[in-house]
């Protein structure tokens, strides 16, 4: 079965540095990965996501995530932050098989990113 | 824009109260979704249709059933509010996976439900 694990549920940083938030999966299949962020009283939003084709995935307001497939990890990194970056992220992970089960998408705990300015 | 709408922001119901959370998306999609997010344990999938009158169990489907009588809309329903229904309830939608591709899902605002 698929899981996802996001190591950090905090991460303190401050304005302008480089920041990364990791992400683990363990799926026994190929699998699509995404990382969303989630605004304070807002849904989600899709940030970036992998389905084939090169490893390094560019998404919205200048995040980046590397898809590293022997070591099952998918972690989201940018050069540096802004205060408006202060967020929730959630990595996920849907694996590719039959109809329903490539439907769902498994979310991560979610990382809480805090920019000091 | 895909726009995924829910009826409510914010709900307080009292305990055994029978409870409606409504979800429209304007996109045409064969899958919608219903997940609560509590601290912590990030989302977590309670069911999910992928057409009219279909719908399948998620993780924690206990306590709740749905219904999708039309394709753009989706209801969650609490029969009995317990206080440990207490949570955060984001609403979602996507097409269909082409082939085992999947693809991503849009959410609604979500619905913050309280039950005292």
């Amino acid at each position: 079965a698929q899981s996802v694990t996001q190591l950090d549920s905090q991460v303190p940083v401050f304005e302008e540095a480089p920041v990364e938030l990791r992400c683990n999966y363990s799926s026994s299949v190929s699998v699509y990965l995404f990382w969303y962020v989630q605004y304070p009283n807002q849904g989600l939003q899709l940030l970036l996501k992998y389905l084939s084709g090169s490893t390094l995935v560019k998404g919205i307001n200048g995040f980046e995530a590397e898809f590293n497939k022997s070591q099952t990890s998918f972690h989201l990194r940018k050069p540096s932050v802004h205060i408006s970056d202060t967020a929730e992220y959630f990595c996920a992970v849907s694996e590719g098989a039959a109809r329903s089960s490539a439907s769902k998408i498994i979310f991560g705990s979610g990382t809480r990113l805090s920019i000091r300015p | 824009d895909v726009k995924v709408t829910q009826s409510s922001r914010y709900l307080v119901k009292r305990t055994g109260e029978k409870v409606f959370l409504e979800c429209v998306q304007d996109m045409d999609h064969e899958n919608m979704f219903w997940y609560r997010q509590d601290p912590g344990l990030g989302l977590r999938l309670i069911y999910f249709s992928y057409d009219v009158k279909m719908k399948e169990k998620g993780d924690i489907p206990e306590g709740y059933s749905v219904s999708r009588e039309k394709k753009e809309r989706f209801s969650l329903i609490l029969e009995s509010a317990s206080t440990n229904q207490t949570s955060m309830y984001l609403c979602a939608s996507s097409p269909p996976p082409q082939g085992t591709v999947s693809y991503e899902q849009y959410f609604g605002p979500g619905t913050r439900l309280t039950v005292t």
